[in-house]
């Protein structure tokens, strides 16, 4: 079983759309996140919920807007697609970061590619 | 902000060679770890080792942690081609409750 996973696994959209990426995570976890990585690799928190609610907002644009159903579930929606917006868009689940033990497990990203 | 800086930011060896990665970071942190990502896939977990830990092993990884330098390095020894992937280190500040990530390390392994 994949204990996160998120779907797409590809999006190709024009600019202007809206569109929403989905994330699972069957490990238990409190905590779960998303982060951007660009094409350069770098890796940039963007949110991060704990049970349900959100503890981090790394200054991203409101056109982003996650969404919690429940704790094993982290939706990303995004709004009026910019072409800067293309990156892939990973999920991530732990259990409390706040503790020195914890360690993150990945979904296999979501590569967005706005035309 | 990225916390971690990795060094290099590319590497290629043949196999059979250790590869060693290097991560700086800035603030005092909970615990390290380092992670590895293959081409188009996500991030898996290596290893982590805890602030009061100097270093830590896992079958042919070996990290370090310096805090006085507030730097880390990982040895992967006996590389093989299937060790080809980017690296990269990840740190939780003390207070923070989330997981920020060095730029990485592309390692190739040249059979």
């Amino acid at each position: 079983d994949t204990a996160v996973s998120q779907t797409p696994k590809y999006l190709v959209t024009q600019m202007g759309n809206d569109k929403s990426i989905k994330c699972e995570q069957n490990l238990g976890h409190d905590t779960m996140y998303w982060y951007k990585q660009d094409s350069k690799k770098f890796l940039k928190i963007m949110f991060s919920y704990n049970n349900k609610e959100l503890i981090i907002n790394e200054t991203v644009p409101n056109r982003f807007s996650p969404k919690s159903p429940d704790k094993a579930h982290l939706n990303l929606h995004i709004n009026s697609l910019e072409l800067g917006d293309s990156a892939v868009y990973f999920c991530a689940s732990s259990q409390d970061p706040g503790t020195a033990y914890t360690e993150a497990f990945f979904g296999q990203g979501t590569r967005l590619t706005v035309v | 902000s990225q916390q971690g800086e990795e060094d290099p930011q590319a590497l290629s060896i043949q196999e059979g060679e250790n590869a060693t990665m290097n991560c700086s970071y800035k603030t005092s942190i909970n615990n390290l770890q380092w992670y590895r990502q293959n081409s188009g896939r996500g991030l898996v977990h290596l290893i982590l080792i805890r602030s009061n830990e100097r270093e830590k092993h896992s079958g042919r990884l070996r990290v370090t942690l310096d805090t006085s330098k507030k730097s880390s390095s990982l040895l992967i020894t006996a590389s093989r081609a299937a060790d080809t992937a980017s690296y990269f280190c990840a740190t939780i500040s003390q207070g923070a409750q989330k997981l920020v990530f060095g730029q990485g390390t592309r390692l190739t392994i040249n059979p």
